[in-house]
């Protein structure tokens, strides 16, 4: 299955906006799903299809997707948020692949 | 409101097999997807396989491809992964999440708790 490309880290100072992208071939054809993994917790669903946030995800987060990379955005980055970010998609057999991961800091 | 409760922690030899059981508890999940997703210490996320549990049908990940077998209990709402021929890289959380729609293995709105799976001899 094809493979998802994730910038490892990436910081954010408190209040701006950040994006977390996700690159892989599979996109073109579907789109991105996100999780929000805390330590020792299980990863939380963040966003799903085009741009569908589950009930109880506030809405400073957002997704896009342009040819082969979709984006996470967060507006207004708050103490929280800080976690790790993994997309993952599916490919044309229906089999899943996650990217490798970003781990956001907040500043 | 669906929980998914996984068994408890497991410490295998190598070469040996681990069952990880995943129940559905207030609700069922004979309509939806399965997904088992595990974690080595410190890594990232990676997908095992997963079951669609309306079609009766497992996909697994090319990596796992005959030596991983996921099935569904309907009846009991309990889905289960096992892992044969396990050696000290298996050494993960193992997690069983439940997919948004039917057939969507990758798009897992519920996860459960993780199990440990330790390989050492």
């Amino acid at each position: 299955s094809s493979e998802l490309t994730q910038d490892p880290a990436v910081s954010v100072a408190l209040g701006q906006t950040v994006r977390i992208t996700c690159q892989g071939d599979s996109l073109r054809g579907y789109y991105a799903t996100w999780y929000q993994q805390k330590p020792a917790q299980a990863p939380v669903l963040v966003m799903s299809g085009k741009n569908s946030r589950p009930s109880g995800i506030p809405d400073r987060f957002s997704g896009s997707s342009s040819g082969n990379v979709a984006s996470l955005t967060i507006t207004g980055a708050l103490a929280e948020d800080e976690a790790d970010y993994y997309c993952n998609s599916r490919d044309s057999s229906g089999l899943v692949v996650f990217g490798g991961g970003t781990k956001l800091t907040v500043l | 409101q669906v929980q998914l409760v996984q068994s408890g922690p497991e410490a295998k030899e190598p070469g040996s097999s681990v069952k990880v059981s995943c129940k559905a508890s207030g609700g069922t999940f004979s309509t939806y997807a399965i997904s088992w997703v595990r974690q080595a210490p410190g890594q990232g996320l990676e997908w095992m396989g997963g079951f669609n549990v309306m079609l009766d049908t497992p996909k697994y990940a090319q990596k796992f491809q005959g030596r991983v077998t996921i099935t569904a209990d309907r009846s009991t709402s309990t889905a289960y992964m096992e892992l044969s021929r396990l050696r000290s890289e298996d050494t993960a959380v193992y997690y069983c999440a439940r997919g948004v729609l039917p057939a969507a293995l990758h798009a897992l709105d519920i996860w459960g708790r993780g199990t440990l799976v330790t390989v050492s001899s």
